[in-house]
């Protein structure tokens, strides 16, 4: 069955801080992504990976980095923390050329 | 603008009773439509989905019907059940610019017993 784990499983964090989220995957997808959930908005899409090495922006991109060193993990960077990013993320694995979605169990993020 | 909507944030029905979630997007170029449930706390899982070679596409208790010509598409749930209480999402892709799913808003539906 799919596995995909983020840590952590909740931050507190301070504005200007720096936030880093990991995910990992052991299902060797090839394609990565990371969404935010906010009420009334559904999932918003971050960023996204092909494969190691790659990153591209997803839809709501501006404040975000993100990072994929390996097959398996895939990091998203808040270098400058705000409290407009208080959220839940979700990370997501996906087999290329398959549409099906595995999510992580998210993230709860707190920026004050 | 959202380039998927789905208009209706709840939607309450009775045990037993047909639920009916409703979905439109705008990007013409979408191919692969999808339902994925969440429950509070939990990680959307994936319900239902067709291409867009087909109208229709039922499993079990579950119907999705997609009318490209109006941008639509829905998921009937038959003889609901309270444990089919969650939130909805509704989700499409255009499989030529990679998988990468644009998600509704989500409906969260009630089954009262």
């Amino acid at each position: 069955e799919a596995a995909v784990t983020q840590s952590p499983r909740n931050k507190v964090a301070v504005t200007g801080g720096k936030v880093t989220l990991s995910c990992n995957q052991t299902n060797n997808h090839n394609n990565m992504y990371w969404y935010r959930q906010d009420t009334g908005h559904g999932l918003r899409l971050i960023h996204y990976s092909y494969g190691a090495g790659s990153t591209e922006k997803g839809d709501i991109p501006d404040g975000y980095k993100a990072s994929r060193p390996s097959q398996e993990n895939f990091s998203l960077i808040l270098e400058l923390a705000t409290p407009s990013q208080t959220s839940v993320y979700f990370c997501a694995s996906g087999d290329a050329g398959r549409n099906t979605l595995y999510f992580g169990a998210g993230t709860r993020l707190s920026v004050l | 603008g959202q380039q998927v909507k789905q208009s209706s944030p709840s939607l309450t029905v009775q045990e037993g009773g047909i639920s009916i979630l409703n979905c439109d997007y705008e990007n013409d170029m979408f191919d692969y439509f999808a339902w994925y449930k969440k429950y509070p706390d939990n990680s959307p899982t994936l319900l239902i989905s067709v291409r867009s070679n087909v109208d229709k596409r039922e499993d079990g208790r579950l119907t999705v019907f997609l009318n490209k010509s109006g941008k639509h598409f829905s998921l009937h749930i038959t003889a609901s059940q309270p444990e089919d209480t969650a939130v909805y999402l509704c989700a499409g892709s255009n499989n030529n610019a990679g998988a990468k799913l644009t998600f509704g808003g989500g409906t969260r539906l009630t089954v009262r017993p």
